[in-house]
């Protein structure tokens, strides 16, 4: 089946330290999103690709990076610059315009 | 950005149908209304979306009023695998520059079903 993966489900962070959230799809779609939600929010967007080597910086792209190397993978970096990075962390992908399909997220927190 | 307006929750028996309303008084003539849900601790899934005319789906309906002003998801029989945060979003129908494709989530409605 045709899906997005986001991988690892939950994961720990260190003071000082860098942390890759990985996403992948074999939906052939252009379009990937990386998007963050707090407790009783809603979701809050990181940053977006619309084609392979091009991103662009989405409401709260600070302490964040990513890289579009494939049109299958999205990775999301999570910077010690991010001084607040706990959160949930969904990875979504769409064909242009159309609606977005997401992964199950990953869980971020704070040793 | 267009923005959507949402009741905070709702509750229903289940069962029974289920009207969950949208605002959208600022929506653009190029805008589609987009509906997803979000169960705990998972991403949210794409339930139905419409331009202009009503649309139906084996999940749900949609009714959109004739100035596209409001909608309202129709559940037809709420069951308990239906509980979850309902938003209604609005997206462009095509790509239209840098940001276009972005959807702007708000808090949703929290809809509860009661057995």
């Amino acid at each position: 089946d045709g899906g997005i993966t986001q991988s690892p489900k939950y994961l720990f962070r260190k003071e000082g330290q860098n942390v890759t959230l990985s996403c992948e799809q074999n939906l052939n779609h252009d379009a990937m999103y990386w998007y963050r939600q707090d407790p009783g929010q809603g979701l809050r967007l990181i940053y977006y690709s619309q084609i392979v080597n091009d991103f662009q910086k989405g409401d709260i792209a600070e302490g964040y990076s990513v890289s579009r190397e494939k049109k299958e993978s999205f990775p999301l970096t999570v910077t010690s610059a991010q001084k607040n990075p706990t959160a949930f962390y969904l990875c979504a992908s769409s064909i242009s315009a159309q609606p977005q399909h997401f992964g199950d997220g990953t869980r971020l927190s704070i040793l | 950005d267009a923005k959507t307006t949402q009741p905070n929750s709702m509750e229903s028996n289940e069962e029974e149908p289920v009207h969950l309303p949208c605002n959208h008084s600022t929506i653009s003539e190029t805008d589609y209304i987009h509906w997803y849900r979000q169960l705990p601790s998972q991403g949210p899934e794409y339930v139905i979306h419409g331009l202009t005319s009503n649309v139906n789906n084996r999940m749900a309906s949609l009714a959109i009023a004739e100035d596209r002003k409001s909608s309202t998801l129709i559940l037809h029989r709420a069951t308990l695998r239906d509980a979850a945060v309902y938003y209604c979003i609005l997206s462009p129908i095509a790509y239209s520059g840098a940001g276009s494709y972005q959807l702007t989530f708000g808090k949703g409605t929290k809809l509860s079903v009661i057995p």
